[in-house]
Formats: structure tokens, sequence, C-alpha cells
């Protein structure tokens, strides 16, 4: 019952390798997002993705490309990893309100990515 | 663009006693408003949140928060804290020209009870 799950849970991985991680939503919502935090807890929004269509691109490197295949997923995978990329990442969602705005955004449990 | 401090980077309360945690924003309309806490194991999950209306919002967990557009504050607080209330608390500010698709998250508020 899971509302927004994000696989895998942790990654370990070595300098220069591409990975991805998996995000999915069953309440839904039209609106996913990608969110990176960092060593001292700090929340930034990576992009978010309304109907499939990118919507937020946060001056990430084009080593990360996000992708969705349809409006319940959200996948982020990540070229030639960097020691900097080690954080945790998570996945939300949300749903357009009438008045054109968004409503809460229901979080993922996280990736915790560590590149050696 | 907008910003959001969160003054203390690290509170520690007595069981029992009344709890403040603050929130300034920065935003040139009228903000839609956020507390989140992230607890280890249990991700991240909304307390509550202010669009419009009553400027005294209620939340989960006895949680409340006050929005004073004077002082742009948007200050949590509990009556009485329990130990299961220990985490990370973030305020957040949701760009309205977006509506809260951008979220903007101050840099978060550890909060630890003792007995």
């Amino acid at each position: 019952d899971t509302a927004v799950s994000q696989t895998p849970k942790y990654l370990v991985t070595q300098m220069g390798n591409d990975k991805s991680i998996k995000c999915e939503q069953n309440l839904g919502h039209d609106t996913m997002y990608w969110y990176k935090q960092d060593s001292k807890k700090f929340l930034k929004i990576m992009f978010s993705y309304n109907n499939k269509e990118l919507i937020i691109n946060e001056t990430v490197p084009n080593r990360f490309s996000p992708k969705s295949p349809d409006k319940a997923h959200l996948n982020l995978h990540i070229n030639s990893l960097e020691l900097g990329d080690s954080a945790v990442y998570f996945c939300a969602s949300s749903q357009v309100r009438g008045s054109g705005s968004t409503d809460t955004q229901y979080f993922g449990p996280g990736t915790r990515l560590t590149v050696l | 663009a907008q910003s959001v401090t969160q003054p203390d980077i690290h509170i520690t309360v007595s069981e029992g006693a009344s709890l403040e945690l603050r929130c300034n924003y920065s935003y040139g309309a009228t903000p839609y408003l956020f507390w989140y806490v992230q607890s280890p194991g249990q991700g991240i999950q909304l307390l509550l949140k202010y669009f419009s209306g009553d400027t005294l919002v209620q939340g989960i967990k006895g949680f409340e928060a006050e929005f004073k557009r004077s002082q742009s504050s948007f200050n949590l607080r509990k009556p009485s804290v329990h130990w299961s209330d220990a985490a990370e608390y973030f305020c957040a500010v949701g760009d309205t020209n977006f509506g809260n698709e951008k979220l903007t998250f101050g840099t978060g508020t550890r909060l630890t009870i003792i007995p």
C-alpha cells in the first residue's frame, strides 16, 4: 500500500559507473519530482515532471537524466558517477489543483547513494 | 528568488515542555508554506500547510503553525513534546507561480528530546 516507492533503498557504486533509481507512485498524481538531500540534510529540488513533461530542471549536471515513461513513474539515471553525487535522493509526487497550482507533495522513503 | 531561513540548527527540549521552531521566508507574493518532518526510518512527512485563510493552521501529531505576514514567519509550535517528536524539521515555501510544484526548503532544525 506504499504511496510513493523507490528502488533501491541503498546503492553503493564506484566512480565512473552509471546507475538508475526508480520511483513509482500509486496515488494517481500527475506531477512527480526528484530531490537531492546532501550530507548536511539540505533538500534541493532537481526535477519535476507533469504528465510526463519536464517542468523544472534546476541546473543539474546533464549526467543526470530523468525519464518518465508514464504518470506513475519517474526514474533517475546518473551517468559517470562522481564522489559528489553521494547523497540521499527522494522522489515525491503531487496533484495539480483546480486553480493550476499543486497540492501537498508526498515523499518516497529515499535512496541513499554512496559513490566510492 | 524565494528562500527559507531556519535560524536554529539544533534545539534540545525536555519531554513535556513546549516547543517553537522558527521559520522565516522571503517571497514576493502570498506564499504557500509547509512544515515537513523527517524521522529516522520514517521518510519525509507533511506536518501541516498554509495556503490561505486562517493564519493559524493545525497539523498532525498536535503541531500547529502561525503565518505572520508582517514578520514573514511561519513558526511551528507544540504545547507538550513527546520523545517520539525527536526528528529533523523542515520549513518550505512553494512558488505560487508554479503552485507548489517548486518547493524551497530551509536547512532544517534538528530536535532532540531529553527525559
